[in-house]
This record gives C-alpha cells, structure tokens and sequence, in this order.
C-alpha cells in the first residue's frame, strides 16, 4: 500500500511570504502528526491532528497551524516566513496507539 | 534539557565490524520507545518498537534492547554495510497522549 505522501518535496519561498505544506496518510491511519528537523534542533514536535481535530501541539509560534480534512489528508501553513523557519518538515502517520508511526519524505522549506 | 539523550553524536566504522548506539532517557511514564533510522534527506524509518515489558527486539541486523530499571536503549548493528550510513534517532513516548520525545540522533558513517 502507498505510503505517507508530502508535496511538495522541495520549495523556495521569500521572508513574509507564507506557505502550505500537504500531507496524504497511509490509507486507514487517521492521526496525522507534523514535525521540524533542522540540523541544530533535530526533530520537534509541531501538532498532531486525529478525526479532524487538533489532539497535541507543540512549543511553536501561531505562525504554524495546520488542519486535517475529512478523508485524514493533513495540511501544514507557516505564515510570516523567517529565514529560520528554513527546514526539512516531515508528516507522519498512524493507527493510533502503540503502534509505529510512519514517515513521509518530508518537505525541505528554503527560506531566503 | 532533552529527556533523550544519545550517543554518540557521531560515528565512523569500517564495513563489516559491528557498532552500538546507545539512548538514555528521562520521559516518565514511559510507554514505548523506538528507533528510526533517517538517510539524507529522507524521512525516518521505523526499524524497532520496544514497550515496558520488552528488553530485546531484532529486525534483521539491527538488535535493540531495553532497560526499563535504568532507562537506556541500545541499537546493535551487526556486520554493518555502507546502505547503514544514516542517522539513527530514539524516540521515546510518554502514555499521556502518547507524548513523544526524540533523541538528536547518531549519525553514522560506514567506510568500505
């Protein structure tokens, strides 16, 4: 089965420009989960959505939000870019529970 | 400070001979702990999942194991080959909302 899907993979955007990341689970999963890695912080936790609804959220400006639609697809916006939102940003999906989450390819987020 | 520490930050082995990464962590309650191995500019792959009442899990050349006691993990890589050149993060969840905590990774090297 397919796997997590993030578009776009690469993206350039200009300080105070905002921008909207996508994210398709894997067929079934319903709690999407948003993540920033960047070589100095690692991986942090953005937000996590299930059934629609934001379940946890991270240590993040209001700059960052995100949604989830009916069908599980999720949707990441960072408003106001700073060159230091620049960044690999990764959606991940799961059943819930103990069970693992699974990756997406994740977004790389240039700001200039 | 992060409740997930690993070691080393860094390592450089020779293909072939075995290596093992280590993660100590704070996060309490705990729930579960994973490890995640990241290739460059890929998002991270699930390789083990570990709950309280497991110490040792395999999943090919990978051995994980778990000390509940004194909360370290630790990640064997038997006969390492150049594809186990990545990073390899801990992830360690908390039972309330399943809360997840991430180690800054080891980044490893295999040389021919």
């Amino acid at each position: 089965k397919a796997g997590v899907t993030q578009t776009p993979r690469y993206l350039i955007k200009t300080r105070g420009q905002q921008v909207t990341l996508s994210c398709s689970p894997i067929s079934g999963h319903r709690s999407v989960s948003w993540y920033q890695q960047t070589p100095g912080q690692g991986l942090q936790f953005l937000f996590e959505y299930f059934s629609e609804t934001q379940r946890n959220k991270g240590n993040f400006p209001g700059r960052f939000s995100g949604r989830q639609f009916s069908n599980s697809r999720s949707e990441m916006n960072v408003s106001t870019l700073e060159l230091g939102d620049s960044a690999l940003y990764l959606c991940a999906s799961t059943t819930g529970g103990t069970s693992g989450y699974t990756f997406g390819s994740g977004t790389r987020l240039t700001v200039v | 400070k992060n409740q997930v520490e690993q070691s080393p930050q860094s390592l450089i082995i020779l293909e072939g001979k075995n290596c093992t990464l280590q993660c100590n962590y704070t996060v309490s309650p705990f729930s579960n702990l994973r490890w995640y191995k990241q290739d460059t500019g890929r998002g991270p792959v699930s390789l083990t999942i570990m709950t309280f009442s497991e110490n040792t899990k395999s999943n090919g050349r990978y051995t994980a194991t778990l000390d509940a006691d004194t909360k370290q993990s630790s990640l064997h890589i038997t006969a390492s080959q150049l594809s186990d050149s990545a990073s390899y993060i801990c992830v360690v969840s908390a039972q309330k909302n399943n809360d997840m905590r991430f180690g800054a990774g080891t980044r490893l090297t295999v040389k021919p």
